[in-house]
């Protein structure tokens, strides 16, 4: 069955680094989505793609954070300087239609020390 | 501001009898509704949805209700299975190009003991 790629699967890292994530979505998957889940709560959602272009990164905070889909089909999650509350798991989920129904990755869990 | 809640943050069955997952939303402009699933050290799989034009969906042990005018919505597993322990995630989206802007609630998580 097709799966949702990420890596690293752990990252520690000290604060003021940089870090990045990788993601693969489910082939033939348009739309692609960035979450943040911190210990003890549901996702929350970064930052949509729709092919390469951003749909919504409202909520991403762009003055560390940034994403990138190039050519629509793997996509980078970068913090530069990572602070200590970015210590969360990072989902990376993909659709394939317009519904909520969306495939999630195993998630990368980072830790700022 | 918290738009989806899940205010039992743990519950426990006893296999083969019901266990009934429950959520409560705020915003209006939700029309569509999920629950997640998700062991450790696994992400989030998809479980059953519900549209705001229905009051019940069931597919097969699980059946999701929602009450819209009381912003209410469960999930039923009848009969639960020690497989079925994970947390739950109550999920809600507005719709439109937002279908996969998912507010999530904080999850429960559910222990069936055999």
């Amino acid at each position: 069955e097709a799966e949702v790629a990420q890596s690293p699967r752990y990252k520690i890292t000290e604060k003021s680094q940089a870090v990045a994530f990788w993601c693969d979505p489910i082939s033939g998957h348009a739309t692609l989505y960035w979450y943040r889940q911190i210990l003890g709560q549901g996702p929350e959602l970064l930052v949509q793609f729709q092919d390469e272009s951003v749909v919504d990164d409202s909520q991403l905070p762009k003055d560390r954070f940034s994403a990138e889909r190039l050519k629509g089909v793997d996509s980078t999650l970068k913090i530069q300087p990572a602070e200590l509350g970015d210590s969360a798991m990072y989902l990376c989920a993909s659709s394939g239609d317009f519904t909520g129904e969306l495939f999630f990755g195993e998630g990368s869990r980072l830790t700022v020390l | 501001d918290q738009q989806v809640k899940q205010n039992s943050p743990s519950l426990s069955v006893q296999e083969g009898r019901i266990s009934i997952l429950n959520c409560d939303y705020t915003n209006s402009m939700f029309d569509y509704f999920l629950w997640y699933k998700k062991y450790p050290a696994e992400g989030p799989t998809f479980l059953i949805s519900i549209s705001s034009i229905k009051d019940k969906n069931e597919d097969g042990r699980f059946t999701v209700f929602l009450n819209k005018s009381a912003k209410h919505l469960s999930l039923h597993i009848v009969p639960s299975q020690p497989g079925d322990s994970a947390v739950y995630f109550c999920a809600a989206s507005a719709g439109g190009t937002s279908y996969g802007k998912l507010t999530f609630g904080q999850g429960t998580i559910l222990t069936v003991h055999p």
